[in-house]
């Protein structure tokens, strides 16, 4: 079974430009959530949604960054305009119940210089 | 000047020796643990996961500990292996509240040959 996917594994880019973080949850899982890490912060929810709905989005840190779930199996993290404090590796996970194990994809490293 | 980056605890085994990680988790109400690995440059991956009306399960060379008077919460390794070699999270969660899992800061576990 695949999991979690990410794309893309890397993106380097300059201060200002629009970043969008894309994931595809495991197929039948009703949960999604969007995380950063960093050695700084380690390991932060930004932002969860339940059956494609966002329940919970106190992590965001401001106004630049958005996210999407237009689908059960799809959905983008966007930065706009990125800054290089924004560099971070972001993880997406998908749970197939309410408080359940959650299944990490492989994280996209951004990069901002 | 330097930037100060999150200071995890190491555990240093040697190779066929036990480990065990340990966790103080924060909410008395949490009802739900899990323990994740993450090995450099991937995600984190579920190891095994322990419900609060019980204080201990096992899993293939792994076991949990709940203890709930003092809200902490240990990994244990058996015959400790080199790819054993990782960051350690413990997550909790309060199943009647949210979806969320709260996260540790995580412990590295160095496993010496």
């Amino acid at each position: 079974d695949a999991g979690v996917i990410q794309s893309p594994r890397h993106e380097v880019t300059e201060m200002g430009q629009e970043v969008t973080l894309r994931c595809k949850p495991i197929s039948g899982h009703n949960s999604l959530f969007w995380y950063r890490q960093t050695m700084m912060r380690g390991l932060e929810l930004l932002i969860y949604f339940n059956n494609n709905v966002p329940i919970d989005d106190s992590g965001m840190p401001e106004d630049r960054f958005s996210a999407k779930m237009p689908n059960a199996s799809f959905s983008t993290l966007k930065i706009q305009p990125s800054e290089p404090r924004d560099s971070a590796v972001y993880f997406c996970a998908s749970s197939s119940r309410q408080g359940g194990e959650q299944y990490f994809g492989p994280g996209t490293r951004l990069t901002v210089t | 000047g330097e930037s100060v980056g999150l200071h995890l605890p190491t555990l240093s085994v040697q190779e066929g020796d036990n480990s065990i990680i340990n966790c103080a988790y924060s909410n008395s109400a949490s009802d739900y643990f899990i323990w994740y690995k993450q090995e450099s440059g991937k995600g984190p991956q579920f190891i095994i996961d322990i419900r609060s009306n019980m204080d201990k399960r096992q899993g293939q060379r792994v076991t949990v500990l709940l203890n709930k008077t003092v809200k902490h919460l240990s990994l244990q390794i058996a015959a400790t292996q080199p790819g054993d070699s990782a960051v350690y999270f413990c997550a909790e969660n309060y199943s009647g509240a949210t979806n969320k899992l709260i996260f540790g800061t995580g412990t590295l576990l160095a496993v010496q040959p």
